[in-house]
């Protein structure tokens, strides 16, 4: 088990850039979060795949933001025309269903930073 | 009103000390209580996990369960440097069963030698 993976660690981009960041959940793993944390803040979800269909999205997640998990292993959280207030830490986290605790993995992050 | 309260702290207690985190929630519907440790610029850890209301202990961490009162807590006992870090508690209504969570602010702890 080699725990969740997400690439890069580190995007500093200029703002209207668009980006891209990927996640690789724990193998086993069905289902997968993206959420984004704030400096002093809790992370706050963003989005949630089951296999390949995403089923939920916030409403923080404007339009500009968009993710795929394609074949139901990886996925991609790509930002277009990024702006300052996009720069966070994007986490991904992955979990098991039909397991009696549903303990959601974290990766250890994309630090964003849009100048 | 944020869903889940969560004190930011710091707190800074000295070695060997007894630590006491707190949580309180608003949403009657969440029965899943989670409480993850982050070091700086990682990525949460999950400490304890508990369903519904009760005690649970692990080591040097107790982590209890109001329902009644929408309040959890996390107890920390001879606490250790290496215990610093922020903790975040976290909690999912598994309402239509996303499993979202739901996290507090974070509560920073500085534990000295």
């Amino acid at each position: 088990d080699t725990g969740v993976s997400q690439d890069p660690r580190h995007k500093i981009t200029k703002r209207g850039q668009n980006v891209t960041f990927r996640c690789d959940p724990i193998s086993e793993h069905n289902r997968l979060y993206w959420y984004r944390q704030t400096l002093g803040q809790g992370p706050e979800f963003l989005t949630y795949f089951q296999n390949e269909a995403q089923l939920e999205k916030s409403r923080l997640l404007s339009d500009r933001f968009s993710a795929e998990r394609p074949k139901g292993s990886f996925s991609t959280l790509e930002i277009q025309r990024t702006e300052q207030g996009d720069s966070a830490m994007y986490l991904c986290a992955s979990s098991r269903s039909g397991r009696e605790r549903d303990e959601q993995f974290f990766g250890p992050g994309t630090r964003l930073t849009v100048l | 009103q944020k869903e889940v309260e969560q004190d930011p702290g710091p707190l800074s207690v000295p070695e060997g000390a007894i630590v006491s985190l707190n949580c309180t929630y608003s949403n009657s519907a969440f029965q899943y209580f989670m409480w993850y440790r982050q070091y700086s610029r990682k990525g949460p850890e999950l400490l304890m996990y508990t369903y519904s209301s009760g005690n649970k202990e692990d080591g040097r961490f107790t982590a209890q369960v109001d329902k009644s009162s929408k309040y959890i807590s996390l107890f920390i006992r001879d606490s250790q440097p290496s215990d610093s870090a922020t903790y975040l508690c976290a909690m999912s209504a598994r309402s239509g069963n996303t499993g979202k969570l739901i996290f507090g602010q974070g509560t920073t702890l500085q534990v000295k030698p």
